[in-house]
């Protein structure tokens, strides 16, 4: 049972527009999301990240929407350009109020190609 | 953002033996650290749970007697696997999270081992 889900396994835009990367989840005990952005044989890196008491959380050219009732985020990436193509993943932890869970629980990753 | 180191970086090693992959935490130290496994196009998948000073926590599915994971110190976790097969054949990712960041993990490089 996948519990994050990343529907589109590629996206390509052009440089200068928009980038939309959507991730799904199903278990409602997820209270942290994440991104990630991995290159190929390289580990992931940090991105940018969302509480669940949050609905927007923004870092330059990026920002990430979550509509908990709908157990979606998005990442948005504007302007784009050639250097953010790589390989975009999804995360989700359920850290609760206790600490509960550091695990982190992947999508399967979104390959976005930025066109020049 | 912190530094995680693997080593090595690749390997190959013939089928039946037994190969060491290090993980370190550079800058910080670590309690916790992760053991990922990626196949391609596929999501990272959790191993286990390396704790300092305790035995590690395996994920459902994972052979523990197998995969043998050593936290030695706050700043070193190691994975042997142990008899490798061809089907061990994978991409090695370790994280850790850093104190002083709440939520997020760190990566390392990888360690692509590939079993002959």
């Amino acid at each position: 049972d996948q519990q994050v889900k990343q529907n589109s396994p590629s996206l390509s835009v052009q440089e200068g527009r928009i980038s939309i990367l959507n991730c799904d989840y199903t278990n409602s005990m997820f209270d942290y999301f994440l991104w990630y952005k991995k290159y190929p044989a390289e580990g992931p890196t940090f991105l940018i990240s969302i509480s669940s008491i949050k609905d927007k959380n923004e870092d330059g050219r990026f920002t990430v929407f979550l509509n908990k009732s709908a157990k979606h985020l998005s990442l948005h990436i504007v302007p784009s350009q050639p250097g953010d193509s790589a390989v975009y993943f999804c995360a989700a932890s359920a850290r609760g109020t206790q600490g509960g869970s550091e695990k982190l629980v992947f999508g399967k990753g979104t390959k976005l190609t930025v066109n020049p | 953002g912190a530094v995680v180191s693997q080593h090595p970086s690749r390997v190959i090693c013939k089928s039946g033996t037994s190969v060491k992959i290090e993980c370190r935490s550079l800058d910080f130290q670590a309690t916790t650290m992760f053991w990922y496994r990626q196949f391609p196009k596929q999501s990272l998948m959790l191993m286990a749970t390396s704790n300092e000073g305790s035995k590690a926590t395996y994920e459902q599915g994972v052979e523990k007697d197998k995969f043998l994971i050593n936290h030695a110190s706050l700043t070193l976790s190691t994975l042997t696997v142990t008899s490798a097969h061809p089907e061990d054949s994978s991409f090695y990712i370790c994280s850790a999270r850093d104190p002083r960041s709440y939520n997020e993990q760190f990566f390392g490089p990888g360690t692509r081992l590939t079993v002959l």
